[in-house]
């Protein structure tokens, strides 16, 4: 079944503004991806996140990692028109080698208006 | 450029018909995937490869063949198209505990 859910699954905002997504998981992880897919494109990797985390920036990203609560969100800051795109948690359950996949969620769809 | 490249973009194919999308990566990974998004834009993985070997193998129907004739490619072969074969499949490799890289994805349209 379906690893994550995210929320939410749409979100307008304007340029400048801050977007804040979370996702959710159900079981254990081991980490946990985000990624980001412009419309008709393939996926791209943002940033990973280790379940022995809880915080990690990557320029204008940050996420954020709540084992307890199975839980992740992913903050940018200062949106920018070229940040609309669909975003993406993905988590990792077994050790990393070589039987590891990504599972994804269901995906947020953020709009950024000028 | 590095990349995982696969091609063709789009494919529009009608039932019944075998069709075959390739795959090939230059960033030296050992590991590649198949993922299938469908229309609801849900990503699922169907199958992974490591170093040439089969690794994981999801609930795929048995038309779905994989092949990886080096760890720089993974192609699938499709036999017996069906019109719920229609998605956007993505290849992607990874190294170790790192993240993926994505291909740009074939939009598969079965008519």
């Amino acid at each position: 079944s379906q690893q994550g859910e995210e929320d939410p699954q749409a979100l307008s905002i304007q340029e400048g503004e801050n977007a804040t997504m979370n996702c959710s998981y159900k079981t254990s992880i081991n980490n946990l991806q985000w990624y980001r897919q412009n419309s008709g494109r393939g996926l791209v990797h943002l940033i990973l996140i280790r379940s022995n985390e809880r915080e990690k920036h990557s320029g204008r990203l940050r996420v954020t990692l709540d084992t307890s609560k199975k839980s992740s969100s992913l903050l940018i800051t200062a949106s920018r028109a070229a940040d609309t795109a669909s975003y993406f948690c993905a988590t990792v359950m077994g050790p990393t080698g070589t039987a590891s996949k990504l599972t994804f969620g269901t995906g947020t769809r953020l709009q950024v208006t000028l | 450029d590095t990349a995982v490249s696969q091609t063709p973009k789009y494919l529009v194919t009608q039932m019944g018909n075998d069709k075959s999308i390739k795959c090939e990566q230059n960033l030296g990974h050992d590991t590649m995937y198949w993922y299938k998004q469908d229309s609801k834009k849900f990503l699922k993985i169907m199958f992974s490869y490591n170093n040439k070997e089969l690794i994981i193998n999801e609930t795929v129907p048995n038309r779905f063949s994989p092949k990886s004739p080096d760890k720089a490619h993974l192609n699938l072969h499709i036999n017996s198209l069906e019109l719920g074969d229609s998605a956007v499949y993505f290849c992607a490799s990874s190294q170790g505990a790192g993240g993926y890289t994505f291909g740009s994805g074939t939009r598969l349209t079965v008519v």
